[in-house]
């Protein structure tokens, strides 16, 4: 059983340069989310999402898009990447469309913006 | 929107000794309160969680305490193990806004 499986695990990007992150869950989740984690200041929601066309902002969402076509993936964008972005981000997963159960994260991806 | 407030930062015990981890939340209308422990380099994984029609929740030698009125809620640990070592994050989520928020997180370090 694979969980939550983010893409790529590291990566370096120069300023103004786009990605996208991937994540994907074969649980059959209906709440997903993205995060990022910065010494100090723990886990921010970025963008979440409660199925399938469904999405909405967290709470540091600038700079970044979302969109859930699947219930299984939840690609994140970075438009315009930019220092300020260097940071570990991690995709989890939920059951429960409002997010009131267990979260599976995936492995998370390193990102360093130069 | 809801804000939680952990504390504290770092933690230093010796094995078999308790530790505590303490919280705050914002959003009185909040009803779901996971713990998550975070080894390094590592993914966050669920430890514990309580929801606010529950006041007290056990699970070995973990234990989590809801207080609805004064709005916090805290993480015991008994007996600590050096595996024990870790980031643990306390968050809130109220089920209506569907936003699960995080504490800043508590290194805890227990020594043999």
């Amino acid at each position: 059983n694979a969980g939550v499986t983010q893409t790529p695990k590291f990566q370096v990007l120069k300023t103004g340069q786009s990605m996208t992150l991937q994540c994907a869950q074969d649980m059959n989740h209906e709440y997903m989310s993205w995060y990022r984690q910065d010494p100090g200041m723990g886990l921010r929601l970025i963008h979440y999402s409660v199925g399938a066309g469904i999405t909405d902002q967290g709470e540091v969402p600038n700079g970044y898009n979302v969109s859930r076509s699947t219930t299984e993936d939840f690609p994140l964008r970075l438009l315009s990447a930019a220092p300020s972005q260097t940071s570990v981000y991690f995709c989890a997963s939920s059951y429960s469309p409002t997010g009131g159960t267990e979260a599976f994260f995936g492995q998370g991806t390193r990102l360093t913006v130069v | 929107g809801e804000n939680v407030e952990q504390h504290p930062s770092t933690l230093s015990v010796q094995e078999g000794d308790s530790a505590v981890i303490k919280c705050t939340y914002s959003d009185s209308a909040s009803n779901y309160f996971p713990w998550y422990k975070q080894e390094l380099g590592k993914r966050p994984q669920l430890i514990i969680d309580i929801r606010s029609n529950v006041g007290e929740k056990k699970d070995q030698r973990i234990a989590v305490t809801l207080n609805k009125t004064a709005k916090h809620f805290s993480l015991h640990i008994t007996e600590t193990q050096p595996e024990d070592s870790a980031v643990y994050f306390c968050a809130a989520l109220n089920t209506g806004f569907q936003k699960l928020v995080f504490g800043t997180g508590t290194r805890l370090l227990v020594s043999p």
